[in-house]
């Protein structure tokens, strides 16, 4: 069965840092990779995702991920961090042929002044 | 924009409670599913659905039943609910052929 690992389960940074949150999946085939971010009190919105192609994406609020398949990971980044930034990272993996997805453990995110 | 609605934010119930969450998404989606979310753990799969009448088990169905009359609703049912499902549960559709999912704002249910 497929997994998906978000080392990290806290991160602090100030603000106007770069941040990096880490995810790795295990599985053999090809994935289709997602994030998503969690405003307290809030549901889940699609930052970005990868199905193929180029494998650095854009997504909004200026977030950006690299697929780096030899490592199966999918790591998001962003240059610098706002206030606004502060909320739980989820990533999740689904493979062809099922629309499921496997979600990470979540990173929260706080963002110090 | 699609729009996925839960019909509660906070829900409190008592233990051995009949326990209904509803969820409507106005995209004319054809999947469907219902998470619970708990701190640690992401999220996890309760029921999904691919169509009408529909449903398949995800990875934690035990307590729990869902109900898919229309193409737009999907239920899920606590027949009698536990404390151990005290959690937010969280709503999400998608089309068919494609893999993201759009999500409600959740319920945050609390059984005492």
């Amino acid at each position: 069965a497929q997994s998906v690992t978000q080392p990290d389960i806290h991160i602090t940074v100030s603000e106007g840092a770069s941040l990096e949150l880490r995810c790795n999946y295990s599985y053999g085939a090809t994935p289709y990779l997602f994030w998503y971010v969690q405003s307290p009190g809030q549901g889940l919105q699609l930052l970005l995702k990868y199905f193929s192609g180029d494998t650095l994406v854009q997504g909004i609020k200026g977030f950006e991920a690299e697929f780096k398949r030899s490592q199966s990971s999918f790591n998001l980044r962003k240059p610098s961090v706002h206030w606004s930034d502060a909320a739980e990272y989820f990533c999740a993996v689904a493979f062809s042929n099922d629309y499921k997805l496997s979600f990470g453990a979540g990173t929260t995110v706080t963002v110090r002044a | 924009d699609v729009k996925v609605t839960q019909s509660s934010r906070y829900l409190v119930k008592r233990t051995g409670e009949k326990v209904f969450l509803e969820c409507v998404q106005d995209m004319d989606h054809e999947n469907m599913f219902w998470y619970r979310q708990d701190p640690g753990l992401g999220l996890r799969l309760i029921y999904f659905s691919y169509d009408v009448k529909m449903k398949e088990k995800g990875d934690i169905p035990e307590g729990y039943s869902v109900s898919r009359e229309k193409k737009e609703r999907f239920s899920l049912i606590l027949e009698s609910a536990s404390t151990n499902q005290t959690s937010m549960y969280l709503c999400a559709s998608s089309p068919p052929a494609l893999y993201e999912q759009y999500f409600g704002p959740g319920t945050r249910l609390t059984v005492t």
